[in-house]
């Protein structure tokens, strides 16, 4: 099973934050959060991850809580192409065991 | 995406006949992986390789093989295909230093 949860469907304006939150209540130490998106059909995109401190790139910031059990995407300005189903997944340490378990995702909405 | 194919990008097969589908990579990564997605389901693991020859069982390998003879290639086998498995097949690898997960476009498979 996934480790991870996150609300199934969202909705956002166009021009403001989305905001994607994802509960990891169960991550070990070791494990980082890891952010991917599939638009339509496509395979999914790499967008963000992090152990334990915040972390923004080009595409988006991400706020991982203090105790690590829960975290947040944040798109700050959305626009229409940014409709996609959005990934949380923890992804164990790099060793024999390394089955990378996917979710359902959270379509979000993007609305003009 | 750069650096990782699927073949044949679409085929459409009777019940009961042998299907392969390969992922090539030329990124030397030492993980692959084969998922399928369907409507209402997410992503869903297969099977996995975290190494020529070695691989392991994912979600839902029921009705699927796998083979790593070299790094670049892993081929999901589908021995009697069934209707149930018409899907998406994604392939993705990972082995770089930030363990991100690099997808292939996808496969669509449609068994009659």
């Amino acid at each position: 099973d996934a480790k991870t949860t996150q609300p199934t469907s969202m909705d956002c304006a166009e021009g403001r934050a989305a905001n994607l939150p994802c509960n990891h209540s169960t991550i070990s130490g070791n494990e980082y959060v890891y952010w991917y998106r599939q638009i339509h059909s496509q395979g999914p995109q790499y967008i963000i991850h992090g152990l334990k401190n915040n972390e923004t790139n080009e595409m988006a910031s991400l706020i991982i809580t203090e105790d690590r059990k829960s975290s947040t995407l944040i798109l700050p300005h959305a626009t229409l192409r940014d409709t996609a189903v959005y990934y949380c997944i923890v992804r164990p340490s790099r060793n024999r065991d390394d089955k990378i378990i996917f979710g359902k995702g959270t379509r979000l909405h993007i609305l003009p | 995406d750069a650096g990782i194919t699927q073949s044949p990008r679409h085929k459409v097969t009777e019940t009961g006949t042998p299907v392969t589908l390969r992922c090539h990579q030329t990124e030397n990564h030492r993980y692959m992986y084969w998922y399928r997605q369907d409507p209402g389901h997410g992503l869903r693991l297969i099977h996995y390789s975290y190494g020529v020859k070695d691989t392991d069982k994912g979600e839902v390998s029921d009705g699927y093989s796998v083979s790593r003879s070299k790094t670049e290639d892993f081929l999901l086998t589908l021995e009697s295909a069934t209707s149930s498995q018409t899907s998406v097949y994604f392939c993705a690898i990972s082995g770089s230093g930030a363990n991100v997960l690099t997808f292939g476009a996808g496969s669509r498979l449609t068994v009659l």
